[in-house]
């Protein structure tokens, strides 16, 4: 099956700090996309990217599809509290069930006031 | 409803028993996906509808785990003699098409078994 490697795991930063986070995959994805996950809830989508080269942004995220179609980053600027989750990336493969996701382990914000 | 809904929230079982978890899709939502979270875990694929066909159930982990999605609607994941392993978060994702990419969870069913 695909393999993703996300990292930092977790990240300690200070509200105002800028945050960077990334996403590996082992083979092509023709989609990534971006979840953040409160405590008891279901992950709530971010940001979506179809193509390679593609930078988005939502409000103080901005997310980009690698050339390679294997990576994707994520960054959030101006960090503030309710930043606090778990980032997941997700990636789409066209060869996969339509809309089947694989999703990364996760990388757990901390942000201190 | 205004987005997916589940339950039970929460549900402990016995080992050995049978469990039922209930999914309302967003009304309209052409394809249903099943996913299973371990603890610190991103979720994993375990079953998808399109309607009411089950197209792909490759990730469901055993013969013990069955879905269905009988009028291409509301979805049940039953788990039958459920074992220690079976405890994770259940969610449920729906989404408009076919593609489904931009998918809409659920809040998911903690199920525990002790």
């Amino acid at each position: 099956g695909q393999q993703l490697n996300q990292s930092p795991q977790s990240m300690f930063i200070q509200e105002g700090e800028d945050v960077s986070m990334n996403c590996t995959s082992s083979s092509i994805f023709n989609t990534w996309l971006w979840y953040k996950q409160d405590p008891g809830e279901g992950p709530v989508l971010l940001i979506a990217l179809y193509k390679a080269g593609e930078l988005t942004s939502n409000g103080r995220l901005t997310a980009q599809f690698g050339i390679t179609r294997k990576d994707s980053f994520l960054n959030i600027s101006a960090s503030i509290p309710s930043d606090v989750g778990i980032y997941f990336c997700a990636g789409h493969d066209r060869g996969s069930t339509l809309g089947r996701l694989y999703f990364g382990r996760g990388t757990q914000l901390t942000v201190w006031p | 409803g205004a987005g997916v809904s589940q339950s039970p929230r929460y549900k402990v079982a016995k080992r050995g028993q049978d469990v039922a978890l209930r999914c309302d899709p967003i009304s309209g939502h052409v394809s249903l996906f099943w996913y299973q979270q371990a603890l610190g875990q991103g979720p994993e694929f375990l079953t998808y509808f399109q309607n009411e066909a089950q197209l792909d159930k490759s990730g469901l982990p055993s013969d013990r785990f069955f879905a269905e999605r009988p009028e291409g609607s509301v979805s049940t994941l039953k788990i039958q003699r459920t074992q220690q392993e079976d405890s994770a978060v259940y969610l449920c994702a729906s989404s408009l098409g076919t593609g489904g990419t931009e998918a809409f969870f659920g809040q998911g069913t903690r199920l525990t078994v002790v």
